[in-house]
């Protein structure tokens, strides 16, 4: 089945330790996104990469940092630099066809706690 | 600059009852409007789009929306709430001329039974 997988599903760090979340996609799609999901608030962008080797900060960069050296792999790493690191994490792709309709598909998140 | 307001955080209906989940846009050019939903722990989902093609968008599980260009609405409705309609809902629009979607706070819908 073609889909996204982010692993893992749970993750608990201890403060000031960098973490790497898994994203990774088999639909052949150009773009990957990286997105954080806080209680009551909507979903805030991250980074996101249209094409490999190639990514642009989205609007809270800030302590996250990502490379996309594969297609179908984009790893958003939380450094100890972020300082409210505890959320919900979604990754999505979608294909860049040139229309910006193209549509998000998004994976079943990391939910990350910083203890 | 696009932006989307999703009006009430929570809504409760009555299994069987009409669901009607708010979103107004603001956008200086036509907008590409979405709706998503989230079950608990879970990723989001595409239910519709809005492109331009048709101002009545229907999706999955029943959903459509209707856009309204006077009131800058994307309202989302369903005829008929089931149980399994309980999640959480997002509006999202395109920002700009980007791919990068914009969304809303969410509405957690409560499905009573």
């Amino acid at each position: 089945d073609g889909g996204i997988t982010q692993s893992p599903k749970y993750l608990f760090r201890k403060e000031g330790q960098n973490v790497t979340l898994s994203c990774e996609q088999n639909l052949n799609h150009d773009a990957m996104y990286w997105y954080r999901q806080d209680p009551g608030q909507g979903l805030r962008l991250i980074y996101y990469s249209q094409i490999v080797n190639d990514f642009q900060k989205g609007d809270i960069a800030e302590g996250y940092s990502v490379s996309r050296e594969k297609k179908e792999s984009f790893p958003l790493t939380v450094t100890s630099a972020q300082k409210n690191p505890t959320a919900f994490y979604l990754c999505a792709s979608s294909t860049q066809e040139g229309e910006a309709t193209d549509t998000q598909y998004f994976g079943p998140g990391t939910r990350l706690t910083v203890l | 600059a696009q932006s989307v307001t999703q009006l009430g955080s929570h809504v409760s209906v009555s299994e069987g009852a009409l669901v009607l989940l708010r979103c107004n846009y603001s956008s200086s050019v036509p907008p590409y409007l979405f709706w998503y939903v989230q079950y608990p722990n879970q990723g989001l989902q595409l239910l519709l789009k809005y492109t331009s093609a048709a101002t009545l968008v229907k999706g999955i599980n029943g959903f459509e929306a209707e856009f309204k260009k006077s009131e800058t609405s994307f309202h989302l409705t369903k005829p008929s709430a089931h149980m399994s309609d309980a999640a959480e809902y997002f509006c999202a629009v395109i920002k700009d001329s980007s791919y990068k979607l914009i969304f809303g706070s969410g509405t957690r819908l409560l499905v009573r039974p």
